[in-house]
């Protein structure tokens, strides 16, 4: 059984880079098939996807965030990576990495999300 | 970008009863819908992918419908581990969730 796991500084100054990582056990991070997200929750609100990286490198992202995301894959180390430039307070979230399948892309396995708060 | 309105924003039931939570998409998704459950501190949980299918394990009691731009998730008997938040996203398009129905006891 796959399991995911964030990790990352909890606190971030504005203006500054969030970077996250995910660890992947159980399951190969490298095959085919699926796609290694990131996706965000501000305080009790609702769910947004921030992207995606795929095992080839090939990556997607929210066009609200792009300019600002950049997603990367480890494989040696079976992580993948979350860097959002130019943090504001709006960017305060709890931030999930998730996989999804490729021909079915609904988010069947999630880390356990970790709280990032952009304050100075 | 396609926009995705739960409602109602919060439902109160009793246990036992059935809950209908409703899913409109801003234009046609399709059947490309999910819906997940959320407890407080956790990560959602996958309960309904493809507007109708249940996901592996989730109880019969769980059932979906739709097509388009209108879903519905119902909760044919609530069960106590069942008030939680509910969320519907759509993958036709990229990705867009709703911002939940949080569903409570009454």
């Amino acid at each position: 059984q796959v399991q995911l796991q964030e990790s990352g500084p909890g606190l971030v100054k504005p203006s500054q880079t969030l970077s996250l990582t995910c660890t992947v056990s159980g399951g190969s991070i490298s095959s085919s098939g699926y796609y290694w997200s990131w996706i965000r929750q501000h305080p009790g609100k609702g769910l947004e996807w921030i992207g995606y990286i795929y095992y080839s490198g090939s990556t997607y992202y929210n066009p609200s965030l792009k300019s600002r995301v950049t997603i990367s894959l480890d494989t040696s180390k079976t992580q993948f990576s979350l860097k959002l430039s130019s943090v504001t307070a709006a960017d305060t979230a709890v931030y999930y990495c998730a996989r999804s399948v490729v021909a079915v892309p609904i988010y069947q396995h999630w880390g356990q999300g970790t709280l990032v708060t952009v304050s100075s | 970008e396609i926009v995705m309105t739960q409602s109602p924003a919060t439902l109160s039931v009793s246990p036992g009863e059935r809950a209908t939570l409703s899913c409109r998409a801003s234009q046609s998704v399709n059947s490309n819908l999910a819906w997940y459950q959320q407890k407080p501190g956790q990560a959602p949980r996958l309960l309904i992918y493809g507007a109708s299918t249940r996901a592996t394990g989730i109880p019969a009691r769980f059932s979906g419908s739709g097509s388009g731009t209108e879903f519905t998730l119902t909760i044919s008997s609530l069960q106590s581990e069942d008030f939680a938040i509910y969320h519907c996203q759509q993958y036709n398009k990229w990705y867009t969730f709703g911002q939940g129905t949080k569903l409570e006891i009454k």
